[in-house]
């Protein structure tokens, strides 16, 4: 199964600040990456797909980057409502895969 | 507006059987592939199971196979999985999600599986 990393696991930011999360495969996906953002009692939300494409009615603030083994998610203004916890996931083989998660704490 | 909502949840004894559904709305429900996900505390987010739009062919994760059963049923807007010879560590939130092939576009609130005696 292909292995997905995420870094930091928790993050502390500030109303404003700019915030970029890292996830890494364990082997090429080239760019078979979703990123979800997920609230406490809530589902996930599907934000970003194709690793840079935005969904439908995310607000323009996210971006998604990278390809193969590196990505990264980037905030570039954060706001209240952004806080919650932030899974990537594989879709380049079957087994999908999601990375751990990032808690995007208020500091 | 697109809805899933899932039901079947509930408590079962180790090596028990529950079959969980998933009602959808608001969308060609036979135009999608669809999948099980699930969530605990200790492991985070597991896909679990996919299925064709015709339900052609599915998809597993390794622990469930040959255990669990993902189906549809299209003229009932319906996604299905039984579980079978169920374990402690499958204790988990299931969601139901629209997707699998791709990104999983949509998911349902979830509901709850714990295996316990």
């Amino acid at each position: 199964d292909i292995q997905m990393t995420q870094s930091p696991s928790t993050l502390s930011a500030s109303v404003g600040d700019r915030v970029t999360i890292t996830c890494r495969a364990s082997q090429s996906i080239s760019s078979w990456l979703a990123w979800y953002q997920q609230k406490p009692g809530k589902a996930p939300k599907l934000l970003i797909y194709k690793a840079s494409s935005l969904e439908s009615g995310v607000p323009s603030r996210f971006r998604g980057s990278g390809s193969g083994t590196e990505f990264t998610l980037t905030i570039s203004s954060l706001q209240p409502d952004d806080f919650a916890t932030y899974y990537c996931q594989q879709y380049n083989s079957f087994s999908r895969t999601f990375g751990q998660g990032t808690k995007v704490e208020i500091k | 507006e697109v809805q899933l909502v899932e039901s079947g949840g509930g408590l079962v004894q180790p090596g028990g059987s529950l079959r969980l559904s998933c009602a959808a709305s608001g969308f060609t429900f036979s135009s999608y592939w669809m999948s099980w996900v699930r969530q605990t505390p200790g492991t985070g987010l597991e896909w679990v199971a996919t299925i064709r739009q015709d339900g052609s062919a599915n998809y597993y994760l390794d622990s469930v196979k040959g255990r669990f059963t993902i189906s549809r049923d299209n003229a009932k807007n319906s996604l299905y999985l039984q579980m079978n010879s169920l374990r402690a560590e499958d204790t988990a939130i299931y969601f139901c999600a629209s997707g699998g092939n791709t990104a999983f576009d949509f998911w349902g609130q979830g509901t709850l599986v714990t295996v316990s005696s």
